[in-house]
């Protein structure tokens, strides 16, 4: 099982602040299937980007993705206050699929 | 506009069994992979099971193996999750996803399951 570890736990940010999150595996994701998803709360999770770096419909392009292998990067380039959420990474190179823990992006 | 709705959770006594349902609309469910993923607040996004668009593919997180089962219907765009000798653990709330290869694209609100005496 390949195991997720988001860093970092909790990113305290100010509206128009740029936001970087880390997804680290335990061992190499084939084809760089990993996808982000951003959740609020009482919602279910909502898919941002898959193929570690290709945006899904409708999200916007301040939204990337980045890196291969162990190491995978979201990045938020000027944060909206729609967009203190908590985001998940998540595997699918292999079973079964498995999530990160989370990181919260909060309002500093 | 692509659904999926949820329902079939509840409290349900440890050893006990639930049958979850999700109803799909919007979208070409019989083309589709599905997928049963949970969430608890301590162990976060837990994927559970998937089956293929026939059902002649389906697999199992090893904590629910020869306890759940999936299954579909085609016909009435609806997927299933038997839940059986249910355990504390599994208490969580359930989403059922669209599973486009691996990616979950679409998501239910989710419905809570709860395991307690």
């Amino acid at each position: 099982e390949i195991v997720l570890t988001q860093s970092p736990g909790t990113l305290s940010l100010s509206p128009g602040e740029r936001a970087t999150l880390s997804c680290r595996a335990s061992q190499s994701v084939s084809g760089r299937y990993l996808a982000w998803y951003q959740q609020k709360p009482g919602q279910a999770p909502r898919l941002l980007i898959y193929g570690a770096s290709t945006r899904a419909t409708g999200i916007p392009d301040r939204f990337s993705g980045s890196g291969s292998g162990t190491d995978f990067t979201l990045t938020i380039s000027r944060l909206e206050p729609e967009d203190f959420a908590v985001y998940y990474c998540q595997q699918y190179g292999s079973l079964p699929r498995t999530f990160g823990q989370g990181t919260k992006v909060e309002i500093k | 506009e692509v659904q999926l709705v949820e329902s079939g959770g509840g409290l349900v006594q440890p050893g006990g069994s639930l049958r979850l349902s999700c109803a799909a609309s919007g979208f070409t469910f019989r083309s589709y992979w599905m997928t049963w993923v949970r969430q608890t607040p301590g162990k976060g996004l837990e994927w559970v099971a998937n089956m293929n668009q026939d059902g002649s593919e389906k697999y199992f997180l090893d904590s629910v193996k020869g306890r759940f089962t999936i299954s579909r219907d085609n016909a009435k765009n609806s997927l299933y999750l038997q839940m059986n000798s249910l355990r504390a653990e599994d208490t969580a709330v359930y989403y059922c996803a669209g599973d486009n290869r691996g990616v979950f694209d679409y998501w239910g609100q989710g419905t809570l399951v709860t395991v307690s005496s």
